[in-house]
């Protein structure tokens, strides 16, 4: 069955910089990827997501990238602030048809002021 | 526009006692419900998901069970709570399989 790899250490990083959060899968492409920011004892709220057949996507300060020779999705934040930390998810479909999401463990944003 | 209510936020049980959880949607029709579990500090765990009245599909066989009485409820039920049943309890709704998830608030469960 498909397994997401997020990296279990927090990402420390100054205010103005760009953040850049790694998600690696390990089995079949997926048909797509998502990406979710949860904020402490709330739930996951959605923030992109990118197809099969898509290389990049882009919405305001956020950037996901999909490289399905890597097995791998990697999000970035850029000009980042204070209010961007929080955990950030990634997500996608299993190999038993795409009707399950599965999520990885998340990487934990920290941006220092 | 759409919304999600889950409910209670918070519940302390007994291991032993019963479990039910509810879920509803508002705004939409026919949306696909799932059922995760998130313990602390870790991913979430896929537990049950139904894309249409009485369609469950179950990934975890514990002691958890899950129903779809209506179109846009959702239902998780335990006739007897575990201590491995703590946790927080997410309950979401898709338009389509594949797309985004709209999660609910989310219910912390603890099992004394």
């Amino acid at each position: 069955s498909q397994k997401i790899e997020q990296n279990s250490e927090a990402l420390n990083i100054q205010e103005g910089k760009t953040a850049t959060l790694t998600c690696n899968y390990t089995n079949y492409s997926p048909a797509y990827l998502q990406w979710y920011r949860q904020d402490p004892g709330r739930g996951p709220v959605f923030l992109l997501l990118i197809r099969e057949n898509e290389k990049e996507k882009r919405k305001e300060r956020l950037k996901v990238t999909f490289d399905t020779t890597l097995k791998q999705s990697l999000f970035h934040i850029t000009a980042s602030q204070p209010a961007d930390s929080a955990t950030y998810l990634c997500a996608l479909d299993d190999d038993t048809g795409g009707f399950k999401t599965i999520f990885g463990a998340g990487t934990r944003l920290f941006v220092k002021a | 526009s759409q919304t999600i209510h889950q409910w209670p936020a918070t519940l302390v049980q007994p291991v032993g006692s019963p479990l039910s959880l509810e879920c509803t949607v508002e705004g939409t029709s026919n949306p696909n419900l799932y059922w995760y579990r998130q313990a602390a500090g870790r991913g979430l765990q896929l537990l049950f998901y139904s894309v249409g009245i009485g369609q469950i599909s179950s990934e975890v066989p514990q002691n958890l069970s899950a129903s779809r009485p209506q179109d846009r409820q959702f239902i998780l039920s335990s006739k007897k709570l575990l201590l491995s049943d703590s946790g927080f309890y997410l309950c979401a709704w898709s338009v389509q399989v594949g797309e985004k998830l709209f999660f609910g608030s989310g219910t912390q469960l603890s099992v004394l």
